[in-house]
């Protein structure tokens, strides 16, 4: 069964350097998402895209956050100058259409900011 | 804002018994869907409830979408030790591009 992958598992980072988290999204999936959980909270909405641009985003995707389609497969998240607070896991998710249609996750990206 | 409680937070019963985890709103979601998350994986998409009232059925757990789409109840029949696991609801707004997750129900079937 086809499925969103994400890497890396875990990424380990110094406070302020810039990281990027990788996905491929389902193949012919149009919508793709991410998302974050801190551990022991919710899973929130930071940012949704569709026709290379920006279609949705949270409070929490500020300019520091940008997202990207490079290429026919991969989708991913920038964070331009990491915080401590931005310590979390991040998921990738993908849908055919929006709205009805299900959200398909990845297993996720460990990011620890040290 | 919209906002999603999950009760309860965690249920622990014995094999066999029969269990519900309720997902509630004041909003109206278009959709709701529910997952089950294992430890260091990401959220796998069970069911999608989309009408009012809606009833669906995968095999002993049954999902349902309150008639004014705010409410899901995810009901398990005759629980076993493999359905052991947090479960997630999730609702999709108006505009679908984005989801609100309840905060999850842990639960644990003891053999």
């Amino acid at each position: 069964e086809p499925e969103v992958t994400q890497t890396p598992s875990h990424q380990v980072t110094q406070m302020g350097q810039e990281v990027i988290l990788r996905c491929v999204p389902i193949s012919n999936h149009l919508y793709f998402y991410w998302y974050r959980q801190i551990l022991g909270q919710k899973v929130e909405f930071l940012v949704s895209f569709y026709n290379n641009e920006i279609s949705e985003k949270s409070e929490i995707f500020d300019d520091q956050f940008s997202v990207e389609r490079p290429d026919g497969s991969n989708f991913t998240l920038k964070i331009r100058s990491t915080k401590l607070e931005d310590s979390a896991m991040y998921f990738c998710a993908s849908s055919i259409f929006r709205g009805h249609q299900p959200q398909h996750f990845g297993d996720g990206t460990r990011l620890s900011i040290l | 804002t919209q906002l999603l409680e999950q009760s309860p937070q965690f249920l622990s019963i014995q094999e066999g018994e029969n269990l519900t985890v309720y997902c509630n709103s004041s909003s109206v979601f278009s959709s709701l869907q529910w997952y089950r998350q294992e430890p260091g994986e990401g959220p796998v998409l069970l069911v999608t409830v989309v009408t009012g009232g809606e009833v669906k059925k995968l095999k002993r757990l049954t999902f349902q979408f309150g008639d004014a789409r705010k409410d899901s109840s995810l009901h398990i029949t005759a629980a076993q030790p493999g359905d052991t696991g947090l479960y997630l609801c999730a609702g999709a707004g108006a505009a679908g591009n984005k989801l609100t997750f309840g905060g999850g129900t842990r639960v644990l079937v003891k053999p």
